[in-house]
């Protein structure tokens, strides 16, 4: 399966401000998702990162807030934008490659 | 709304017992079922997946799918301390698009 890394690992951000989260793959995939774990709650898809064109977002979740870049096949950001509090989560970026694979995740807390 | 249900727990069993997690969907068109273990702080690891109605097994892990019912479960055979953790059950459409449960969280005592 491929090696998927993920930076920061954790952050402490305060509100209003924006982070980028990278995910970087050791292979070339064609799938890669963006999901949110709440603290206690399961996973939530946050939107599908296509390669050179715009992500496609899941309900609940629109692009001003969540900005997404695909430049290529084997790297995406996901940018949380004018974070609030309720924002603090756990974010994972995942890849398809026949199975679903999760990276190592972004734990960011907001103050 | 496509949902899958688990029973939150704690699941609480003892050392070197069967323990055995449930997971039930709402899709009847779902075509694939998998099964990821999460331990604390850490992101979740696939474990088991299974497609067809019947058992998988591999090595202590069986997964048990019936289709007819909705139902898909993850038997841990030999249950070790180091089983502790939160287990997700997904279902996939179609599309390849997967939808997780709330998790069960496991606890194997010595």
């Amino acid at each position: 399966s491929a090696v998927i890394s993920q930076k920061p690992s954790r952050d402490i951000c305060q509100r209003g401000t924006s982070l980028t989260i990278q995910c970087q793959v050791d292979s070339q995939v064609t799938m890669m998702f963006w999901y949110r774990q709440q603290p206690g709650q399961s996973l939530t898809l946050i939107a599908t990162a296509n390669q050179g064109s715009e992500a496609t977002y899941e309900s609940g979740f629109v692009i001003d807030k969540f900005p997404i870049s695909r430049p290529n096949l084997t790297f995406s950001t996901l940018t949380v934008s004018n974070m609030s509090p309720e924002d603090s989560s756990i974010y994972l970026c995942s890849v398809l490659q026949g199975l679903l694979y999760f990276g190592p995740g972004t734990r960011l807390t907001v103050l | 709304q496509k949902e899958v249900e688990q029973n939150s727990g704690p699941l609480s069993v003892p050392e070197g017992a069967i323990a055995s997690l449930n997971c039930t969907y709402s899709d009847r068109g779902s075509q694939s079922f998998f099964w990821y273990r999460q331990y604390s702080g850490k992101s979740p690891e696939l474990i088991m997946f299974i497609y067809s109605n019947g058992d998988k097994e591999d090595g202590r892990f069986t997964a048990q799918l019936n289709k007819a019912s909705q139902y898909v479960s993850l038997l841990i055979r030999d249950s070790q301390p180091s089983d502790s953790a939160t287990y997700l059950c997904a279902v996939a459409n179609a599309g390849n698009m997967l939808t997780f449960g709330g998790g069960t969280r496991l606890m194997v005592k010595p």
